[in-house]
C-alpha cells in the first residue's frame, strides 16, 4: 500500500537558518509528490509538486524540493527561514488515482 | 470565485445531532474532494466527486456520512447522529480535470472545524 512518511512531527529552527524537512514515501513507481502548509486555522496551501522530469523543483516562498528516486525521498528545504514560515507542512502523494495520501506532518518553530 | 470556500467554518454539535457543511469549489473546477483532518494528523481522503458523479466514497468511515454534488458545483457532507469521534476538520478541495498538467493539484479551502459534545 501507498504510504507517505515524516520522520520529524516537530522541527525549531532559528531565523536565518536553512531549513530541511524529510519526506519518504512507498509506492511502486514514480508518484505525483506534494508539500503543503498550513497556517493555524488555514487550509493548506500548495507550495509546490513533482510530476515528472528535473527531480529539483521550485515553489513558492523560497522553497524547493528534491525527488530522489533510489532513497524514495521528497526532502523540501529552504536557505534561510523567516519567523513567517513557522506552519506545519504536509508531504503528500498521488499515483494517478483519485485518493492523495498525506503524511502526519511537521511542525515547524522558528525562534528569533 | 478566487478560492474554495467553506461554511460554517466552525461547528458545534451535540451527540446525536445531524450536521451538514458546505463546499464551495472554485468555479470550473470538475473534481471535488473531502477530507478528515483529526487534530496533529494530515488529511485523510474521504470521497470524490467528478461533476455530479461520486466516483470515489472509500474513505467515508461509516454510513453516518453522506455526500453530495447534485449540480456538479456545490457540495455539501452531511453526518448524521454525530458522535464525539467525528470531531476534527472537514476539509474540501477542487482541482481541475481534463486536460492540463495540473490535473493533480488540488486547492483547499479553510476547513470546516466540527466539535461533537
Amino acid at each position: 500500500a501507498q504510504s507517505v512518511t515524516q520522520p520529524d512531527i516537530h522541527i525549531t529552527v532559528s531565523e536565518g537558518a536553512s531549513l530541511e524537512l524529510r519526506c519518504n514515501y512507498s509506492y511502486g513507481a514514480t508518484p505525483y509528490l506534494f508539500w503543503y502548509v498550513q497556517s493555524p486555522g488555514q487550509g493548506l496551501q500548495l507550495l509546490l509538486k513533482y510530476f515528472s522530469g528535473d527531480t529539483l523543483v521550485q515553489g513558492i516562498k523560497g522553497f524547493e524540493a528534491e525527488f530522489k528516486r533510489s532513497q524514495s525521498s521528497f526532502n523540501l528545504r529552504k536557505p534561510s527561514v523567516h519567523w513567517s514560515d513557522a506552519a506545519e507542512y504536509f508531504c503528500a502523494l498521488n499515483t494517478g488515482g483519485f485518493k492523495t495520501i498525506f503524511g502526519a506532518g511537521t511542525r515547524l518553530f522558528v525562534k528569533a | 470565485g478566487a478560492g474554495v470556500s467553506q461554511s460554517p467554518r466552525y461547528k458545534v454539535a451535540k451527540r446525536g445531532q445531524d450536521v451538514a457543511l458546505r463546499c464551495d469549489p472554485i468555479s470550473g473546477h470538475v473534481s471535488l474532494f473531502w477530507y478528515q483532518q483529526a487534530l496533529g494528523q494530515g488529511p485523510e481522503f474521504l470521497t470524490y466527486f467528478q461533476n455530479e458523479a461520486q466516483l470515489d466514497k472509500s474513505g467515508l468511515p461509516s454510513d453516518r456520512f453522506f455526500a453530495e454534488r447534485p449540480e456538479g458545483s456545490v457540495s455539501t457532507l452531511k453526518i448524521q447522529r454525530t458522535q464525539q469521534e467525528d470531531s476534527a476538520v472537514y476539509l474540501c478541495a477542487s482541482s481541475l480535470v481534463a486536460g492540463g498538467g495540473d490535473v493533480k493539484t488540488q486547492y483547499f479551502g479553510p476547513g470546516t472545524r466540527l466539535l461533537v459534545l
